[in-house]
């Protein structure tokens, strides 16, 4: 069966930076697409970004140009999502669904998700 | 960027009773890249409809999508316990955005 594992909570001073992973198993990992999709206390869905697991392609929400880089690990069918000059705004829980391979498309199997407190 | 509006805000219904989301864009959704998502407290969302009326797998019939261009519609048609959620429209062009999504409560 399809899984997306993320890895745990974050607890991150403002300024600072945050690595998140996502493990996919159950699925081919490059025939597919990854996007990052976060969610702050209370709020609606906010999409991230992108990346192509099979080119590494890459397309992010203008808002986060410059301040997030998302890669991938298909030796260990691994996404991670790395979020720089954290802003206590940023605290949120920060998910990985399974999307396109050429496009982000839609998102059919998601992570449990990964809250990332930014506090001083 | 094209911006989703979802009304209303809350839907207070009853079980057994018809439930219809409405999700409006701020331009023409290409080839009906619509999506819908349910999601609950604690829990990541889970895919409902694709393609604007397509249903994901696992999905009861009960959900149905409709609409193209810039208005859309989730209607489930006879409300279950387990449908009281907050629910998100979302677009899938070359970028992405999620409306604000629409909270079915129990009346």
């Amino acid at each position: 069966q399809v899984q997306l594992v993320q890895s745990g909570a974050e607890v991150k001073k403002p300024g600072a930076s945050v690595k998140v992973s996502c493990k996919a198993s159950g699925y081919t990992f490059t025939s597919y697409g990854i996007s990052w999709v976060r969610q702050a206390p209370g709020q609606g869905l906010e999409w991230m970004g992108w990346i192509s697991a099979y080119n590494g392609n890459t397309n992010y929400a203008q808002k986060l140009q410059g301040r997030v880089t998302m890669t991938t690990d298909t030796s260990t069918s691994t996404a991670y999502m790395e979020l720089r000059s954290l802003r206590s705004d940023d605290t949120a829980v920060y998910y990985c669904a399974r999307g396109d391979y050429g496009e982000p498309g839609y998102f059919d199997y998601w992570g449990q998700g990964t809250l990332v407190t930014v506090s001083s | 960027e094209i911006v989703l509006t979802q009304s209303p805000g809350t839907l207070s219904l009853s079980p057994g009773e018809r439930a219809t989301l409405s999700c409006r864009a701020s331009q023409s959704v290409s080839s009906s890249y619509l999506a819908w998502y349910q999601q609950k407290p604690g829990q990541a969302p889970r895919l409902l409809i694709y393609g604007a009326s397509s249903r994901a797998t696992g999905i009861p019939d009960r959900f149905s999508g409709s609409g193209s261009g810039t208005d859309f519609t989730l209607t489930i048609s006879r409300l279950e316990p387990e449908d009281f959620a907050v629910y998100y429209c979302q677009q899938y062009g070359s970028s992405p955005s999620f409306g604000g999504g629409t909270k079915v409560e129990i009346k």
